[in-house]
C-alpha cells in the first residue's frame, strides 16, 4: 500500500521568514513519481511540481526549492522569503507506477498562514 | 483556455434526492478522476477514468456512479444523497503521454451540503 503523510497540519509565519514543509511516502515500488500543489483560500488545486523517483537532484524555482531524499523516503518543500500570498493548503501526492490511470494518493495538506 | 470545468460551484440537497455534478475538460485528455475532499482533510479518490467507456472504481466509490461516454465529458452522479457527501468535490484529468504526462489539472470545484 502506498501512504503519504504530512505531520504538520498548520504552519503559521512572519512574512520574509523561510519555511520547510514537511512530506514523507511510503510505497513498494521502485518506479514513482512525487507532486506538490498548492489550494489557495480560492479553493483551486495548483500544480507546483513533479519529480519522479529516479532524480534525486534538488530542485528550485524561485522563491521555491524541493529537497528529495529516497533514503528517507521525504519529498520536502521549503518556501524562501515567505510572502503573503502564499498562504495556502499545500498537498504532497504520490504516483505509484503499478497503479492504472495515474491515480495519486494525497497527503492531508499543510495549512501554511503567512502572516504580514 | 478553459481548461476543466465543472457545474455547478455550489449545490445544497436534501437527503435522499439525487444529482450529477459535470465535468468537461477542453485538453483532449484520456485520464479524468472525481475526488472528494472532506474538511481539514486531502483529496480521496472516487472514481477514475483512462478513456471513453473506461470507468473503475477509487478509494471511496459508494453512493456514486459515473459514466465516461466522451472523451470530454466525465459526470459524476449521486443517487439518494446522504449527509456523509457532503463535501468539496474535484474534478481532474491528464494526458496519458507527453511532457504532461501523470500531472493532474483540477477543476475550481463543486461544493455540496446535503441538509
Amino acid at each position: 500500500a502506498q501512504k503519504v503523510t504530512q505531520a504538520q497540519t498548520e504552519i503559521s509565519v512572519v512574512e520574509k521568514e523561510d519555511v520547510t514543509l514537511d512530506c514523507v511516502y511510503e510505497t513498494r515500488d521502485t518506479t514513482y513519481y512525487l507532486f506538490w500543489y498548492k489550494q489557495p483560500p480560492s479553493g483551486e488545486l495548483v500544480f507546483l511540481i513533479r519529480r519522479n523517483s529516479f532524480d534525486e537532484q534538488n530542485e528550485i524555482s524561485g522563491r521555491y526549492s524541493w529537497n528529495f531524499q529516497k533514503s528517507t523516503s521525504s519529498f520536502n518543500f521549503t518556501i524562501t522569503a515567505s510572502q503573503v500570498v502564499d498562504s495556502a493548503v499545500y498537498f504532497c501526492a504520490l504516483r505509484q507506477m503499478e497503479t492504472s490511470g495515474s491515480r495519486l494518493t494525497f497527503g492531508e495538506g499543510t495549512q501554511l498562514t503567512v502572516n504580514p | 483556455n478553459a481548461g476543466v470545468t465543472q457545474t455547478p460551484k455550489f449545490r445544497i440537497l436534501k437527503i435522499g434526492q439525487s444529482m450529477t455534478l459535470q465535468c468537461t475538460q477542453d485538453m483532449n485528455h484520456n485520464y479524468m478522476y472525481w475526488y472528494r475532499q472532506d474538511p481539514g482533510m486531502g483529496l480521496k479518490l472516487i472514481y477514475y477514468s483512462v478513456g471513453a467507456g473506461i470507468t473503475d472504481k477509487g478509494e471511496v466509490p459508494n453512493g456514486y456512479n459515473v459514466s465516461r461516454s466522451t472523451t470530454e465529458d466525465f459526470p459524476l452522479r449521486l443517487e439518494l444523497a446522504a449527509p456523509s457527501q457532503t463535501s468539496v468535490y474535484f474534478c481532474a484529468s491528464n494526458p496519458r503521454g507527453g511532457l504532461a504526462k501523470n500531472i493532474q489539472y483540477f477543476g475550481a470545484g463543486t461544493r455540496l451540503s446535503v441538509l
